[in-house]
């Protein structure tokens, strides 16, 4: 297993164009998370999918913002009509089912608005 | 509430000094702690963990303990190397394991 992977690793969009982001999380992990990270700041946290559910959306996440987990496999999430406040890495991260566990990150999805 | 306050850097140390950074934490329950490392160009790995009260998390020579009774995680090491050199992010992760919290990271400079 080659670890959680992100796709593209850098995107580079005009304002009010939609983009979408792939993640592929390590297999069988159950939990999958979305976070953005901003230059100087740490992750913040965007979305949590158990399985195919959409468990918690935090209220970064406008209505611009979609995520989605089909077959509780790999995940996609859709930003349109992007903005220049939009710019920023987006991280996924996938852990297992069980408690006590830490998270496993891609290296990310680097996002230019322009 | 949840969250996660480290010092702020940059942290500038020489090559074999001692290493602290600070993390302190509010939480509701019984969290999860965590150090995660980021290197130039790279995505976030963890550098070590603790689930509970007094638990003591270590690796690559990395150290820290959970006290709960400071809610505090300070990270320590005995003698940093130029490879060391990172961003290092706090974080928590509530009881029910939803989600993590991060600190806004502390960057670490070593020179040799």
């Amino acid at each position: 297993d080659t670890g959680v992977s992100q796709d593209p690793r850098h995107k580079i969009t005009k304002r009010g164009q939609n983009v979408t982001f792939r993640c592929d999380p390590i297999s069988e992990h159950n939990r999958l998370y979305w976070y953005r990270q901003t230059l100087g700041q740490g992750p913040e946290f965007l979305t949590y999918f158990q399985n195919e559910a959409q468990l918690e959306k935090s209220r970064l996440l406008s209505d611009r913002f979609s995520a989605e987990r089909p077959k509780g496999s790999f995940s996609t999430l859709e930003i349109q009509r992007t903005e220049q406040g939009d710019s920023a890495m987006y991280l996924c991260a996938s852990s297992p089912d069980r408690g006590n566990t830490e998270a496993f990150f891609g290296q990310g999805t680097r996002l230019t608005v322009v | 509430g949840n969250s996660v306050t480290q010092m702020e850097g940059p942290v500038t140390l020489s090559e074999e000094a001692f290493l602290t950074i600070n993390c302190t934490y509010t939480a509701t329950g019984y969290p999860s702690l965590f150090w995660y490392v980021q290197y130039p160009g790279e995505g976030l790995q963890l550098l070590l963990k603790a689930t509970k009260a007094d638990d003591k998390g270590s690796n690559k020579g990395f150290e820290a303990t959970y006290r709960k009774e400071t809610t505090s995680f300070h990270l320590e090491k005995g003698s940093v190397q130029v490879s060391d050199s990172a961003v290092y992010f706090c974080a928590l992760s509530p009881y029910n394991f939803n989600k993590f919290y991060f600190g806004s990271g502390t960057k670490l400079n070593v020179k040799p």
